[in-house]
């Protein structure tokens, strides 16, 4: 069990410009989890996956980003024009089972910096 | 609106205190709460889950309770060490979804 990753750590880009980031969830789960942490606050949910089936959307995820889980392993999460509000710690969680009373797992965060 | 918040929002106690981290929410739908901690520039790190069927868990010198009626948990953190530095946050999560619903946590420093 090698926990959640995530790559890029940091990613700095300029505005207008499209990034992707990965998650690697553990080995086995079934759910995966975004979220965005803005400095000084609270992570905020974006959306998650059970399997390949995205399952949730938070009205935080606007038409510029999108989520995929292809074959309900690894997942990507792009940004499209992305804009200076975009600057954010971007984390990734993961959770074993379909039941209630899941404990999340988060990876260590791509944060995103944009010029 | 779901709101979770946290009190105090930062805490600076000297090495050895005994303290209590508080976190209330509105939702009456939330049925557990998961504690973690959260380093500077860091992901979280989870510290502990109270099922919906527990009232509290411990986990060496941390204590979490949930009181659903009232809708507050605690961390109680025995002895506390300078390791113990970094921000705490407590989230929820709810019958009607399964996010987790996020405090905006505690800034805890522990000084020698």
């Amino acid at each position: 069990d090698t926990g959640v990753s995530q790559d890029p750590r940091h990613k700095i880009t300029k505005r207008g410009q499209n990034v992707t980031f990965r998650c690697d969830p553990i080995s086995e789960h079934n759910r995966l989890y975004w979220y965005r942490q803005t400095l000084g606050q609270g992570p905020e949910f974006l959306t998650y996956f059970q399997n390949e089936a995205q399952l949730e959307k938070s009205r935080l995820l606007s038409d510029r980003f999108s989520a995929e889980r292809p074959k309900g392993s690894f997942s990507t999460l792009e940004i499209q024009r992305t804009e200076q509000g975009d600057s954010a710690m971007y984390l990734c969680a993961s959770s074993p089972r379909v039941a209630k009373d899941n404990e999340q797992y988060f990876g260590p965060g791509t944060r995103l910096t944009v010029t | 609106k779901q709101e979770v918040t946290q009190i105090p929002a930062a805490l600076s106690v000297p090495e050895g205190e005994n303290l209590v981290l508080n976190c209330s929410f509105t939702d009456s739908a939330i049925y557990n709460l998961q504690w973690f901690r959260q380093d500077p520039g860091k992901g979280l790190t989870s510290l502990l889950l109270i099922q919906s069927s527990q009232r509290e868990q411990t986990s060496g010198r941390l204590n979490a309770s949930l009181d659903k009626s009232s809708g507050r948990s605690t961390l109680y953190i025995a002895a506390s060490q300078p390791g113990d530095s970094a921000t705490y946050l407590c989230a929820g999560g709810s019958y009607n979804t399964d996010k987790l619903i996020f405090g905006t946590g505690t800034r805890l420093q522990v000084f020698p």
